[in-house]
Order: structure tokens, then C-alpha cells, then sequence
């Protein structure tokens, strides 16, 4: 099956850099990927998705990248807050229906 | 629109019971995905349902099983417990093959 690994496991920033996390997938005729944030004692949130015809999506504060040609994920918060501190974790769909296989995720701390 | 909700919240059980989790999707989704998540092994893909039907299975044991009703709602079912299925349990809704938003999900204790 397919695996989503993650560069860093942990990623502290101060209040007001911007914030990048990286994602390498292993199935290159995936074609939709989904980015979440989980905080404590919550489910995971939906952030920002792309499908696999586009290379860069935006949204509020948010950036994903996709380099189709070495199977790469990033997401890019500006600007982090406080409140951006969570886990992070990209989700890669599978062949059929809604079948995601998600990274192991990375932690982020914003430093007041 | 109200988001996806489980229920219970959290649930200890001993080892060799039972156990059933319930999850209502957001109004209009038909598809509805179960996750467990542990800190060793991170989120891990039980079973989807989409119109009563289950679509895909991941690789787990025939002791979790599950089922969707007619107005979507879904449960899962873990039988015969063992220490390893502590964790929490992810419900996942959609309209569609995208767009797949989480419940506060099951914390799950087998002792």
C-alpha cells in the first residue's frame, strides 16, 4: 500500500515566521491530497486540499505546493499564530472511494 | 450544518468484550470512512461506507466490522477486545470521493 512519510517530526517557529511542512508520498498516480491539523483531544480539522493537476493552491494564511516529479507535499503557513500549534498531517487518497493513507505528522510549536 | 459527531466520547471496556461506536456524517454526506489513530502506528484506514455499502477495507482484523444505515449514519463494531485496540477511533464524512472532514472521534480504553 501506499506510505506518506514526513521530513520532520517536530517544528517550532516564533510568533509571526512563516511555517513550512514538508510531506513526501509513494504513489505517483495519486491525484488528491488533504492537509490536517489535529489538536490535542480534537479530530483532525481539514486545512487545504489539491487535486494533482494543479502544482500550488492558497488559501486563508495557508499554501500547499505538490512536485508531482519527486512526489513532494508541502504546506505553508504565514504569519504563524499561537493558535496554529498542533499536528500536521498531509493524507494521500487512495485508488478508490475514500481510502487516505496519512503521514505520521508533525508537531508544531509556535514560541510566543 | 452540523459537523460529524461520535458517539460516546470515551469508553473503557475489558479485555474479551465488545464494543459499538456510532457516527452521524454531516447532513447530505453519503460517504462515511472509520480511522483508528495510536501514537505507534498513526492514523490507520478501517472500512468506508458509501450508501449502506462498505467501498473499501483496510487491514484489520475481522473482529471490526461495520455497517451504515439508510440516513447514513454508521457504527462500527470491535468484538472479542484486546489490549492493542486502545486508541481513538476517527469517524470521516464526505459528499463525494473528496473533502473528507473528521469527527472529535472515540477514545477507546481496553484494560
Amino acid at each position: 500500500g501506499e506510505s506518506v512519510g514526513l521530513h520532520l517530526p517536530t517544528l517550532s517557529v516564533q510568533e509571526g515566521d512563516n511555517s513550512i511542512i514538508n510531506c513526501a508520498y509513494s504513489n505517483s498516480a495519486s491525484d488528491y491530497f488533504i492537509w490536517y491539523k489535529q489538536e490535542s483531544g480534537k479530530g483532525p480539522q481539514f486545512i487545504i486540499d489539491i487535486r494533482s493537476n494543479m502544482d500550488k493552491r492558497q488559501g486563508q494564511r495557508v499554501t500547499v505546493l505538490l512536485n508531482k516529479t519527486v512526489k513532494h507535499l508541502s504546506l505553508q503557513i504565514a504569519a504563524t499564530q499561537p493558535g496554529d500549534s498542533a499536528v500536521y498531517f498531509c493524507a494521500e487518497k487512495g485508488h478508490t472511494g475514500n481510502q487516505f493513507y496519512f503521514g505520521t505528522g508533525t508537531s508544531l510549536t509556535v514560541i510566543p | 450544518k452540523a459537523g460529524v459527531t461520535q458517539t460516546p466520547r470515551y469508553l473503557i471496556k475489558t479485555r474479551g468484550q465488545q464494543v459499538t461506536l456510532s457516527c452521524s456524517p454531516i447532513s447530505g454526506h453519503r460517504s462515511v470512512s472509520w480511522y483508528q489513530q495510536t501514537p505507534g502506528q498513526g492514523l490507520q484506514f478501517l472500512f468506508e461506507y458509501f450508501s449502506e455499502t462498505q467501498r473499501n477495507k483496510g487491514n484489520f482484523p475481522g473482529r471490526f466490522s461495520g455497517r451504515q444505515f439508510s440516513n447514513s449514519r454508521s457504527e462500527m463494531n470491535v468484538s472479542t477486545l484486546e489490549l492493542g485496540d486502545s486508541a481513538l477511533y476517527l469517524c470521516a464524512s464526505s459528499s463525494e470521493v473528496y473533502e473528507q472532514y473528521f469527527g472529535p472521534g472515540t477514545r477507546l480504553t481496553v484494560t
